[in-house]
């Protein structure tokens, strides 16, 4: 039972256009999104997050957009930049002390110079 | 500032073995979380550490244990080694009040 989803498993995007990641959850316990970006050979990095009172999260490039209602979070970078190619993913977890994160698959992304 | 570091990078064991994987968390930190990443899939959570007890398991046989040292660092054990076990672990660290995790770079285990 996959409560994280991220139903495209790539994504090639030109770069300086905006690359749009998406991720849809099922477990309405789940009120803290985060973002992480891998490249291969190193660990997931942390790139950005947001609680469930919020719907919009920005950092630089990066903005998180969050749909309660439709159980739905989206990663925009813009402009998209050669070094932007990684696999993205969405993870979720209660917001509650130690709590674990729940991961989707993840999404390759590709920017074309 | 270090962040978490992991060792060993990578590891071969066979079937039947047993291995140990190590972390140390980022400087400050008290918690520790394992996560197994299978290819082409995103980390699973195998469980987390926090004042040197388990605090929470996922879905993981009893084969895979853990210990947290006083110092905050962390141990992840597998005994009895299924090929089924090859997998990328990733150590997580984090204040047990914060949501956020961040990961050391990972050991590579080939189970032969």
């Amino acid at each position: 039972d996959q409560q994280v989803k991220q139903n495209s498993p790539s994504l090639s995007v030109q770069e300086g256009r905006i690359s749009i990641l998406n991720c849809d959850y099922t477990n309405s316990m789940f009120d803290y999104f985060l973002w992480y970006k891998k490249y291969p050979a190193e660990g997931p990095t942390f790139l950005i997050s947001i609680s469930s009172i919020k719907d919009k999260n920005e950092d630089g490039r990066f903005t998180v957009f969050l749909n309660k209602s439709a159980k739905h979070l989206s990663l925009h970078i813009v402009p998209s930049q050669p070094g932007d190619s990684a696999v993205y993913f969405c993870a979720a977890t209660p917001m509650e002390y130690g709590n674990k994160l729940v991961f989707g698959a993840g999404t390759i992304l590709r920017v074309k110079s | 500032d270090a962040g978490v570091t992991q060792s060993p990078t990578h590891l071969i064991k066979t079937r039947g073995q047993q291995v140990t994987l190590r972390c140390s968390p980022k400087s400050g930190h008290d918690t520790v979380s394992w996560y197994q990443q299978a290819l082409g899939q995103g980390p699973q959570f195998i469980f987390q550490y926090y004042e040197e007890e388990e605090r929470q398991r996922g879905n993981f046989p009893d084969r895979f244990s853990g210990h947290q040292f006083p110092n905050y660092s962390s141990e992840l054990n597998v005994n009895a080694l299924l090929l089924g076990d090859s997998a990328l672990y990733l150590c997580a660290s984090s204040f047990w009040e914060q949501e956020t995790q961040y990961f050391g770079p990972g050991t590579r285990l080939l189970v032969l």
